[in-house]
């Protein structure tokens, strides 16, 4: 049972390079969510899907694209990488009949994306 | 936009001594999560509070959350090493889709 899955987990990109970061949950969730992590922070949200087909903008989404073309899958793009978006990015999945007294957010490993 | 103001920033202790972290907002909450976090991982929720007033142990951790519901306090007791990592703060409001919004986070180290 993998869980939430990032790919890649590492990645240097320059400046107005363009990539995909890929999330996978297998625990059939409806819910899944894009955060970034920077040092004294915390983690904000980026986008998030409550199911397939659906997105919607979260609190820091410039910059960001994201599609949910399947309900395993949660893609998050950037098509012009600058180093203001140099950081740690998780994903996250939370089963939707579980929203309220018993919200649990399952998150990936992280993908540390560094932008020169 | 909701904030939640977490403290301290930095914990650096030794083995054996308590601790307590804060977790404040202007706001109510609808429930308030505490994660923790390990180098290279991502965060694990620990607990969930509800109900205002709610006190909640995990072994040597205790969970409370303010009768308002505005804020929340993780105390440890009688800290170990193995409790060293980030512990995380999170809230949420109404129905908001499972959105989190977290505190800046604490940084503890447990000296042996």
């Amino acid at each position: 049972n993998a869980g939430v899955t990032q790919t890649p987990k590492f990645r240097v990109l320059k400046t107005g390079q363009s990539m995909t970061l890929l999330c996978a949950q297998d625990m059939n969730h409806e819910y899944m969510y894009w955060y970034r992590q920077d040092p004294g922070m915390g983690l904000r949200l980026i986008h998030y899907s409550v199911g397939e087909g659906t997105t919607a903008k979260g609190e820091v989404p410039d910059g960001y694209n994201v599609s949910r073309l399947k309900k395993q899958n949660f893609l998050l793009g950037l098509e012009s990488a600058a180093p203001s978006q140099t950081s740690v990015y998780f994903c996250a999945s939370i089963l939707r009949r579980d929203i309220g007294r018993n919200t649990e957010a399952f998150f990936g490993q992280g993908t540390r994306l560094t932008v020169v | 936009t909701q904030l939640l103001e977490q403290s301290p920033q930095f914990l650096s202790i030794q083995e054996g001594e308590n601790l307590t972290v804060y977790c404040n907002s202007s706001s109510v909450f609808s429930s308030l999560q505490w994660y923790r976090q390990e180098p290279g991982e991502g965060p694990v929720l620990l607990v969930t509070v509800v109900t205002g007033g709610e006190v909640k142990k995990l072994k040597r951790l205790t969970f409370q959350f303010g009768d308002a519901r505005k804020d929340s306090s993780l105390h440890i007791t009688a800290a170990q090493p193995g409790d060293t990592g980030l512990y995380l703060c999170a809230g949420v409001w109404g129905t908001s889709y499972g959105k989190l919004t977290f505190g800046q986070g604490t940084i503890l180290t447990v000296h042996p």
